[in-house]
């Protein structure tokens, strides 16, 4: 099982752009990375996924290097609301294999 | 779409009580549910994994006599929590795989805040 490493916590201030880098040195060749955004006493919300490359949508972009060991969530303009546990998932849900992180605490200030 | 509901949201019970929590897909159809149950400041952990008309898989280290799963439909999964104390009282979370949209993901609810007295 890929285990994932994330920074623990990351300051930004509005208006800037955020990259959160996760590491998962042993990915597995079918294994696909998600991200997800956790707001305090709430379900984790789905932001992006990814196998490799590059990804975007209206949300937020994730690169993914050709070999696959690291991941980076981009969130471009941050706002005060995403403020958040931002959770990088590594795994495949299709054999129910997969590892939650410890998440990163993203403070964003005003 | 890929709503997923959890109901309730909040209980509180006694030491020795049995508590159910609903988690249902509303707007599509989900062979598999998971059950994550989340300590304070702590990551998601993964108790089992709830499949429809089968027996669910539970993770190592989590008592399947003390969480009973059953998945009886493809939009509701239960998860009961048997003889519950204090040391039960946590926030627990389902999610629900989509296999008919992509990308093919887990779609969480809302989570249900369990306190035990």
């Amino acid at each position: 099982l890929a285990k994932t490493t994330q920074p623990i916590s990351m300051d930004s201030y509005e208006g800037q752009e955020v990259n959160i880098t996760c590491s998962h040195n042993n990915i597995a060749t079918n294994d696909y990375i998600t991200w997800y955004q956790q707001f305090p006493s709430q379900g984790p919300r789905f932001i992006i996924q990814g196998y490799k490359t590059k990804v975007t949508n209206e949300v937020a972009s994730l690169f993914i290097p050709a070999d696959r060991k690291s991941s980076t969530l981009s969130l471009p303009r941050v706002s005060l609301s995403d403020t958040a546990v931002y959770y990088c998932l590594v795994g495949d849900i299709r054999i129910n294999k997969f590892y939650f992180g410890s998440g990163t605490k993203l403070n964003v200030k005003p | 779409g890929a709503v997923v509901s959890q109901h309730p949201s909040r209980v509180i019970c006694k030491s020795g009580t049995s508590v159910k929590i609903e988690c249902r897909s509303l707007d599509f159809q989900a062979t598999t549910m998971f059950w994550y149950r989340q300590f304070p400041k702590q990551s998601l952990m993964l108790m089992a994994t709830s499949n429809e008309g089968s027996k669910a898989t539970y993770e190592q280290g989590v008592e399947k006599d003390k969480f009973l799963i059953n998945h009886a439909s493809l939009t509701l999964s239960t998860l009961t929590v048997t003889s519950a104390h204090p040391e039960d009282s946590s926030f627990y979370i389902c999610s629900a795989r989509w296999l008919d949209r992509g990308p093919d993901t887990q779609y969480f609810g809302p989570g249900t805040r369990l306190t035990v007295l």
